[in-house]
């Protein structure tokens, strides 16, 4: 079954400080990625996607991913974190032959300290 | 353009009271996705429209649960009587036709948080 996951829950890192939030994904073709941010009281915005290409994805408010097949992974990076940075990121992967749908890993909550 | 419109946007309800939710996709996109959010989890996909056809909907407990999307467009999703375990937020998303392959971007709306007391 297709499933997502990501390990860390809560992470907390000070403003200047380089990230990166880990995602694994369980599929059985070639996957559709994605990264989600979701500040509070907010609906979700697409940081990045992968569909095919160069592993390398750029992405916006200064977000890269790399998507590693041997690894099953698709991790979320940024040099320097911002303050306003501090919010919910998701990562999803679609599922293109049942309709397009995401399923979502369970988040991980990203605090920034000063 | 305009994005994907919710409403109500916080809604506060006794247990076994009914609730309907309203969605309003971006103009052109022909599928729409309801997602349920609990707090401390990812969204998860309730019911998937192709126009006013239902593509997928096994995830939704139709017991309680019902949504429909007439003439293609709007959308509601309703719930009757609700439960405890239904306090949520409730996404709303668009992307445009399926039928021309690929994969399309879906575009979220702000959500629809409901509290059952």
């Amino acid at each position: 079954a297709q499933s997502v996951t990501q390990p860390d829950i809560h992470i907390t890192v000070s403003e200047g400080a380089s990230l990166e939030l880990r995602c694994n994904y369980s599929y059985g073709a070639t996957p559709y990625l994605f990264w989600y941010v979701q500040s509070p009281g907010q609906g979700l915005q697409l940081l990045l996607k992968y569909f095919s290409g160069d592993t390398l994805v750029q992405g916006i408010k200064g977000f890269e991913a790399e998507f590693k097949r041997s690894q099953s992974s698709f991790n979320l990076r940024k040099p320097s974190v911002h303050w306003s940075d501090a919010a919910e990121y998701f990562c999803a992967v679609g599922i293109y032959n049942q309709g397009g749908k995401l399923i979502f890993g369970q988040g991980t909550e990203l605090s920034v300290k000063p | 353009e305009a994005g994907v419109a919710q409403s109500p946007r916080y809604k506060i309800i006794e247990k076994r009271q009914s609730v309907a939710f309203w969605c309003n996709p971006i103009s052109g996109h022909a599928t729409l996705y309801w997602y349920q959010q609990i707090l401390g989890q990812g969204p998860k996909l309730l019911i998937q429209f192709q126009n006013n056809g239902v593509v997928d909907d096994s995830q939704l407990p139709k017991d309680r649960f019902s949504a429909e999307r007439l003439k293609g467009v709007d959308s509601t999703l309703k719930i009757q009587p609700a439960k405890l375990e239904d306090s949520a937020v409730y996404l709303c998303a668009s992307s445009l036709d399926l039928a021309g392959g690929g994969y399309n971007e879906q575009f979220f709306g702000p959500g629809t948080r409901l509290t059952v007391l």
